[in-house]
């Protein structure tokens, strides 16, 4: 079974332009949620969507959005980049979320530079 | 809201010797908990995780025991090895199944 896939793997954009991640969960999981990672902040959870829909989300501007598909890959929009946008973009996909056991299991991440 | 506390790193510590990471959360029900591992490169791993109060989750060594009264999830083991030299992150999933992490802690382990 493929693992979480994410592309792509490193991006590099210059501030006020837009980026768009993209994120493919493993097979059979419809729950996706997304993190940013920053050496100073740890992980910063950013929204949560299942069956296509916005579960939760995380104390983030609205220049952060995200989306998924019916297939549950899930796409994350960042417009207007700011220099502190600069992180490792994580990804996430579990099967059911809210049971018990459920856990997460993660992509390797988008690192993005804004220079 | 919800939050989790991790010791800051970096740790270092000489291959064999003793491993404790601490964890503390502050939640307004009761969540699970979890310990998450990233190897240089790669995504977070789940390491082990507790659901309820006295669980105690162990996997490779490592372990970790829900104190609902001391509100912690402390990381420790025994013998640690060179291999283990990671990010350890401590995180706490409440009802709502929204998950919060610590900030993390780098350990190294040198031969």
């Amino acid at each position: 079974k493929a693992g979480v896939t994410q592309t792509p793997r490193y991006l590099i954009k210059t501030r006020g332009q837009q980026v768009t991640l993209s994120c493919s969960p493993i097979s059979g999981h419809r729950s996706v949620s997304w993190y940013q990672q920053t050496p100073g902040q740890g992980l910063q959870f950013l929204f949560e969507y299942f069956s296509e829909t916005q579960r939760n989300k995380g104390n983030f501007p609205g220049r952060f959005s995200g989306r998924q598909f019916s297939n549950s890959r899930s796409e994350m929009n960042v417009s207007t980049l700011e220099l502190g946008d600069s992180a490792l973009y994580l990804c996430a996909s579990s099967s059911s979320p809210g049971l018990t056991n459920e856990k997460l299991f993660f992509g390797s991440g988008t690192q993005l530079s804004v220079l | 809201g919800d939050s989790v506390t991790q010791m800051e790193g970096p740790v270092t510590l000489s291959e064999e010797a003793f491993l404790t990471i601490n964890c503390t959360y502050t939640a307004t029900g009761y969540p699970s908990l979890f310990w998450y591992v990233q190897y240089p490169g790669e995504g977070l791993q789940l390491l082990l995780k507790a659901t309820k109060a006295d669980d105690k989750g162990s996997n490779k060594g490592f372990e970790a025991t829900y104190r609902k009264e001391t509100t912690s999830f402390h990381l420790e083991k025994g013998s640690v090895q060179v291999s283990d030299s990671a990010v350890y992150f401590c995180a706490s999933r409440d009802t709502g199944n929204q998950f919060y992490f610590g900030t993390g802690t780098s350990l190294t382990v040198i031969p």
